[in-house]
């Protein structure tokens, strides 16, 4: 079973400060999908990553895909209160037609 | 335009008695995917439907657990005799196609609670 793990799992910040949240998985697959989701929210969509060397980025937030490494990051460039909320990664095997998610990073930006 | 609904948006309900819980998926979109969270956890999936058929249903927890889906449309989620390791929200989400280059949508989930 296709595991997947992110960390760090609870990250706090200040404002104006970088920092990259890591997921990496643990069987081959070239589509990644990162989401949000702020408290008693459901899930947004953020990115979605569909080949090895990936990059996206909106506005404050880039992620890009390693899929020789298994391995994405979700970096965050000078961070706003707004920011904060709990984010998860996603894996899927598209033969199996199942979404693996992460345990989520959940992020506090200090203002 | 309308997005993924799901209802009850918040079940209370006692050990032992069943549960339905409804998804309307966006219009159009052929695959839909129902997860369970934890608090505090992240997302545990249950079952994909590709159009009304469910290819793959070894991610229910147990027999307790049945979903079923009409054509492209409505789906539910049953769970008999409830147990209080049920508690949790229950998220559907949708897509234009099974697993592929198309993001999924989630709906705001049903928390289910069981006293």
């Amino acid at each position: 079973e296709l595991k997947v793990e992110q960390n760090p799992l609870f990250l706090s910040m200040q404002e104006g400060k970088n920092y990259t949240i890591y997921c990496n998985y643990s069987t081959t697959s070239d589509r990644l999908y990162w989401y949000r989701q702020d408290p008693g929210k459901s899930l947004e969509s953020l990115f979605v990553l569909l080949s090895n060397g990936a990059v996206k980025q909106e506005g404050r937030l880039m992620a890009s895909l390693d899929t020789k490494a298994r391995l994405s990051t979700l970096h965050i460039t000078a961070a706003v209160h707004d920011l904060s909320a709990t984010y998860f990664c996603a894996v899927d095997l598209y033969n199996f037609n199942k979404f693996y998610f992460g345990s989520g990073t959940k992020l506090n930006v200090k203002p | 335009g309308a997005g993924v609904s799901q209802s009850p948006s918040n079940k209370v309900t006692e050990k032992g008695k069943d549960v339905e819980l409804r998804c309307d998926p966006i219009s159009g979109h052929t695959a839909l995917y129902w997860y369970r969270q934890r608090l505090g956890q992240g997302l545990e999936f249950l079952i994909y439907f590709q159009g009304n058929s469910a290819p793959d249903k070894s991610g229910l927890p147990s027999d307790r657990f049945s979903a079923e889906r009409t054509g492209e449309s409505v789906s539910t989620l049953t769970i008999q005799r409830t147990q209080q390791e049920d508690s949790a929200v229950y998220l559907c989400a949708s897509s234009l196609t099974r697993g592929g280059a198309y993001e999924q949508y989630f709906g705001p989930g049903t928390r289910l609670t069981v006293t």
